[in-house]
């Protein structure tokens, strides 16, 4: 089975950085993913990282540690529109098609 | 079109009725996911196709829930004997194949009264 943690909610000012932390525990490990998802619209795809290291895109970077089963998803030069829902999600490689297991979501308000 | 297409977009329900959603996937897509998202929670996996082939339904609540994809493309999950605890949005999702990351349709927001 799996097992994602996420914190709730998390409040920042624009123009500064953010960084969401996930945990998780699982059986077959075969990828993590973040997804942003504003109030109301489909998860968009961010990033995904299967082997340790950072991967950066942008104003968006995501670490990963498998041995820590941790990763983070760093937001740099925040603007007001990233506002969102931020989903930390794991695909099983046991699972039949590597269905992602998600975190409950991190909400990230952004301030002016 | 070019993104994952899920009709309708809104769909209330009193309880007992029986519910259809659609899902139309990116073309050429051989992976199609049903996901369960309740307000203020991540989405919670429902089964998985690989073209019309079910492969996986462990993630359905109970007999009542049932998806078809009978030609490896539209997808529809429908609810029968609909209870409130079905309220909730039903997104879908689609990928090239099991190693591509997937794509979310706008979902279908469920009320069931």
């Amino acid at each position: 089975g799996q097992n994602i943690d996420q914190p709730t909610e998390m409040t920042a000012t624009e123009g500064a950085i953010v960084q969401i932390n996930c945990t998780y525990q699982t059986s077959g490990f075969n990828g993590l993913f973040w997804y942003q998802q504003h109030a109301g619209e489909a998860p968009t795809f961010l990033s995904y990282n299967v082997l340790d290291g950072l991967e950066e895109k942008g104003r968006f970077s995501s670490f990963l540690s498998r041995s820590k089963g941790y990763s983070y998803l760093l937001l740099k030069e925040l603007q007001m529109k990233d506002s969102a829902s931020y989903l930390c999600a794991v695909r099983d490689k046991e699972a039949a098609g590597n269905k992602l297991t998600f975190g409950g979501g991190t909400r990230v308000l952004v301030k002016p | 079109g070019a993104g994952v297409s899920q009709s309708p977009r809104y769909k209330v329900a009193k309880r007992g009725q029986d519910v259809a959603l659609r899902c139309d996937p990116i073309s050429g897509h051989v992976s199609l996911f049903w996901y369960q998202q309740a307000l203020g929670q991540g989405p919670e996996f429902l089964t998985y196709f690989q073209n019309e082939a079910q492969l996986d339904k462990s993630g359905l609540p109970s007999d009542r829930f049932f998806a078809e994809r009978p030609e490896g493309s539209v997808s529809t999950l429908k609810i029968q004997r609909t209870q409130q605890e079905d309220s909730a949005v039903y997104l879908c999702a689609s990928s090239l194949d099991p190693y591509q990351p997937q794509h979310f349709g706008d979902g279908t927001r469920l009320s069931i009264l």
